[in-house]
């Protein structure tokens, strides 16, 4: 069947440094989101893209967030200065429609400190 | 305001028992999905129920929706001690330009002892 991949599953970085979130969506998807967990906490919507642009940011999605399909199957968040606040578990999601089914990758575990 | 909440916060039950968690939420939607997430790990999605439908089943999960009283529930039935996990609605709202994103709930956390 199917599934989102994301890599990695672990992230370790100091504050201020730059990290990329890597994401492979179902092949034949054309919908791509980005959610974050902070632990203990619920799931927050980040960001949706489609046809290659931002459809729909988050108020957590500010200008130290952006996101890239850089090649017909990859899909990742750039976190360009990385807070303490940031530590949290990244999921990427993919649909093949709007309001479809929204298929959720592993996580990346980030950890900021 | 919150969107999709979830009660109870924590169920705790023995095996072979059922489990309802239920969700409430605020604003129109056209889908309500049900999510499963073992501790530390990612999202599994359970099933998606649309505006216009009033139950489904999957195996041992029923879920309903009254989007006149804005909630969904969710059965699981011959509950097994793999069914422990935490379990949350997710709300795609009726927004113009809405692109599918999601608002979730705190979620249930659910225990079933052996």
């Amino acid at each position: 069947e199917p599934e989102v991949t994301q890599t990695p599953s672990h992230q370790v970085t100091q504050m201020g440094q730059e990290v990329i979130l890597r994401c492979v969506p179902i092949s034949n998807h054309l919908y791509f989101y980005w959610y974050r967990q902070i632990l203990g906490q619920k799931v927050e919507f980040l960001v949706s893209f489609y046809n290659n642009e931002i459809s729909e940011k988050s108020e957590i999605f500010d200008d130290q967030f952006s996101v890239e399909r850089p090649d017909g199957s990859n899909f990742t968040l750039k976190i360009r200065s990385t807070k303490l606040e940031d530590s949290a578990m990244y999921f990427c999601a993919s649909a093949g429609l709007v309001g479809e089914t929204q298929y959720f990758g592993p996580g990346t575990r980030l950890l900021v400190l | 305001s919150q969107q999709g909440e979830e009660d109870p916060q924590a169920l705790s039950i023995q095996e072979g028992e059922n489990a309802t968690m239920n969700c409430s939420y605020k604003t129109s939607i056209n889908n309500l999905q049900w999510y499963r997430q073992n501790s530390g790990r990612g999202l599994v999605h359970l099933i998606l129920i649309r505006s216009n439908e009033r139950e489904k089943h999957s195996g041992r999960l029923r879920v309903t929706l009254d989007t006149s009283k804005k909630s969904s529930s969710l059965l699981i039935t011959a509950s097994r001690a793999a069914d422990t996990a935490s379990y949350f609605c997710a709300t795609d709202r009726v927004r113009g330009g809405s692109q599918g994103n999601l608002i979730f709930g705190k979620g249930t956390k659910l225990s079933v002892k052996p």
